[in-house]
């Protein structure tokens, strides 16, 4: 039953490598986001879709590629993986993309580049 | 430069202590949010503030939007063990935007 889910929890990989993250919510939510969190624990937003439109794309490499099938799922293909990419990515929703709507979170998913 | 400043960034105390937080930018939001964020997890929403000098309570929790609409703080009255976690505060204006976060250590 949990509203934002995320996989994999943990992933561990090799530099120059590609991989995927899923996310799915069961909110019914229109908006979905992807955040990254450093070590030290600032959350920063790289992407909004709406109704799988991409709405916001902040400065992230263009390694970085989410793609949305349909408004439940927004997955986040990562190319060519560096060091500086680990970090813990949090898949979000909320109801639409007013200002002070709730964001819900998945549980992250956190990445190791070795 | 991050948009939204949170101090202290650590903080640790004896349970049954008050404590406040703060959260502060030059930035006018037209909204903010409070979430708390427990390890291996996601933040969860705790608050959130929209009008100017607003105050809001939860049980031992007091948040406070400035007049300005651009720094809040959280007070929390008797702290207890469970009250430990990553306290973020989030700003409203196109999107929503983080400060990195107090964290905060109650120990028995």
């Amino acid at each position: 039953d949990t509203a934002v889910s995320q996989t994999p929890k943990y992933l561990v990989t090799q530099m120059g490598n590609d991989k995927s993250i899923k996310c799915e919510q069961n909110l019914g939510h229109d908006t979905m986001y992807w955040y990254k969190q450093d070590s030290k624990k600032f959350l920063k937003i790289m992407f909004s879709y709406n109704n799988k439109e991409l709405i916001i794309n902040e400065t992230v490499p263009n390694r970085f590629s989410p793609k949305s099938p349909d408004k439940a799922h927004l997955n986040l293909h990562i190319n060519s993986l560096e060091l500086g990419d680990s970090a813990v990515y949090f898949c979000a929703s909320s109801q639409s993309t007013g200002n002070g709507e709730k964001l819900f979170f998945g549980s992250g998913t956190q990445l190791s580049v070795l | 430069t991050q948009l939204l400043e949170q101090s202290p960034q650590f903080l640790s105390i004896q349970e049954g202590e008050n404590l406040t937080v703060y959260c502060n930018s030059s930035s006018v939001f037209s909204s903010l949010q409070w979430y708390r964020q427990e390890p291996g997890e996601g933040p969860v929403l705790l608050v959130t503030v929209v009008t100017g000098g607003e105050v809001k309570k939860l049980k031992r929790l007091t948040f406070q939007f400035g007049d300005a609409r651009k720094d809040s703080s959280l007070h929390i009255t008797a702290a207890q063990p469970g009250d430990t976690g990553l306290y973020l505060c989030a700003g409203a204006n196109n999107d929503m935007r983080f400060g990195a976060g107090t964290r905060l250590t109650v120990k028995p």
